[in-house]
């Protein structure tokens, strides 16, 4: 069963610290892996998107990794502040062409406190 | 929120009565898609259009009905036949259905039932 795990579920942290949120995938065949940042009540919004052969892919302070053999996914926040409080949702997509399926994960709900 | 916006905001509904969220793209993508959101768990696919006139049933379409008659707009009727309609709606649009395929979401659509 394709399925996209994530942890933590929430994570609370201080402003300026680093955080890695993990994303664990078993998705077949697999096609590219998102990040989005969703605020509450709004829609997600794009962070970044790797393919199979890439395995880093930074947008500011978001830096995502991709390790295809393990099925895994990282995306650190460097410096956090206040604004990045939010929830981060890893999507999988499966198939190489000409298919709609997303697998989303859950999400981890991210508070970043003063 | 990526050129799509969703209306209304809020809806609140009686049981018993249909309901229809709205849903208009102008990025000139040819897909579009319906997502429900409910607390823990990840978005779930309702619908999906890959070009005018056609939409295709997702993971939990009961209940639901869409039209695709403009490229611009999908959307979406919530039936009385569905039994538990209280959630977050979300629109996505992208330029295709195969490759990367990116999603762009619009600010979502809280419909609860009275």
């Amino acid at each position: 069963k394709n399925q996209v795990e994530q942890s933590p579920q929430s994570l609370i942290i201080l402003e300026g610290k680093n955080c890695t949120l993990q994303c664990n995938y078993t998705v077949s065949p697999f096609s590219n892996l998102r990040w989005y940042k969703q605020d509450t009540g709004r829609g997600p919004v794009s962070l970044t998107i790797m393919t199979f052969s890439e395995n880093t892919k930074s947008n500011g302070r978001y830096t995502a990794t991709l390790d295809a053999d393990t099925k895994q996914s990282s995306l650190h926040i460097t410096a956090s502040q206040l604004s990045d409080s939010a929830s981060y949702i890893c999507v999988v997509s499966e198939g190489t062409s000409g298919t709609y399926k997303y697998i989303f994960g859950t999400g981890t709900r991210l508070k970043v406190l003063a | 929120d990526g050129g799509i916006t969703q209306s209304p905001k809020y809806l609140f509904r009686k049981e018993g009565q249909n309901v229809t969220l709205s849903c208009e793209q102008n990025l000139n993508h040819d897909a579009m898609y319906w997502y429900r959101q409910d607390p823990g768990q990840g978005l779930r696919l309702i619908y999906y259009s890959q070009i005018v006139n056609d939409f295709q049933k997702g993971d939990i379409a009961e209940g639901y009905s869409v039209s695709r008659e403009k490229k611009e707009s999908f959307p979406l009727t919530v039936t009385s036949a569905q039994k538990n309609p209280t959630a977050f709606y979300l629109c996505a649009s992208s330029i295709g259905t195969s490759g990367i395929r990116e999603q762009f979401f619009g600010p979502g659509t809280r419909l609860t039932v009275l």
